[in-house]
């Protein structure tokens, strides 16, 4: 079982709808990331955070706000969403130790549908 | 340009057939290269982490090899419920709080 848990599973959304996605760990990690991931295709990065700071966001689309409210969660805010952005949203984290971080994480995803 | 390429796409093995899946990568300052399975409509499951050359590791039917261009995942009599696709990623000095994935292997396994 995985000890990172990504709420909603599944989520349909239309273009002009403000949604969240949801994940929470306990196991003390101090690093936390999310990623997308389209079909037949490897996960990519979009933003990390790292004690509760974000540290990288790699040229998402403003219509993706990520929020770290506290070391155990992490949320995803989803505002005026296109098509091409459904796919399988993943939630990852890791220890931190010395500046540099371990192995990743993830939950099982959300799967998300914009029509 | 930092790469991270696996190979074979996809595999197709008769139940106990083993085989082995490949991971190179082309980065500077390798930090940590990790293996994980992913099953369809699910999130990676991670397997194994190496640091350095000549680093293994070995999980039941897998084991993982490290080299300083490349990276072996050994399946030794594989069953049906390995089938998935495994992935390869790597952190390394550039951008040491990412993880870049390569594009995977699919693998099937016949009983």
């Amino acid at each position: 079982d995985t000890e990172v848990t990504q709420t909603p599973k599944h989520l349909v959304m239309g273009m002009t709808n403000k949604k969240s996605l949801k994940c929470e760990q306990h196991m003390g990690h101090r690093a936390m990331y999310w990623y997308k991931q389209k079909a037949k295709k490897p996960p990519e990065l979009m933003f990390v955070y790292s004690y509760e700071k974000l540290s990288i966001n790699e040229s998402v689309p403003s219509r993706f706000s990520p929020e770290c409210p506290n070391s155990s969660l992490l949320n995803l805010h989803l505002h005026a969403l296109q098509p091409e952005d459904s796919a399988l949203y993943l939630c990852a984290s890791s220890h931190v130790s010395g500046g540099s971080t371990g192995e990743l994480f993830f939950g099982e995803g959300s799967r998300l549908t914009v029509l | 340009e930092d790469q991270v390429t696996q190979s074979p796409e996809a595999l197709r093995l008769q139940e106990g057939e083993s085989s082995s899946l490949n991971c190179s990568y082309t980065v500077s300052g390798l930090r940590g290269l990790f293996w994980y399975r992913q099953d369809p409509g699910k999130g990676p499951e991670f397997l194994f982490t190496l640091y350095s050359a000549g680093e293994e590791k070995e999980k039941e039917r897998l084991k993982a090899t490290l080299t300083k261009k490349e990276s072996f995942l050994h399946i030794t009599a594989p069953k049906p419920e390995d089938s998935a696709t495994y992935l390869c990623a790597v952190r390394y000095s550039g951008g040491y709080q990412k993880v870049t994935f390569g594009t995977g292997t699919k693998l099937q396994v016949i009983p």
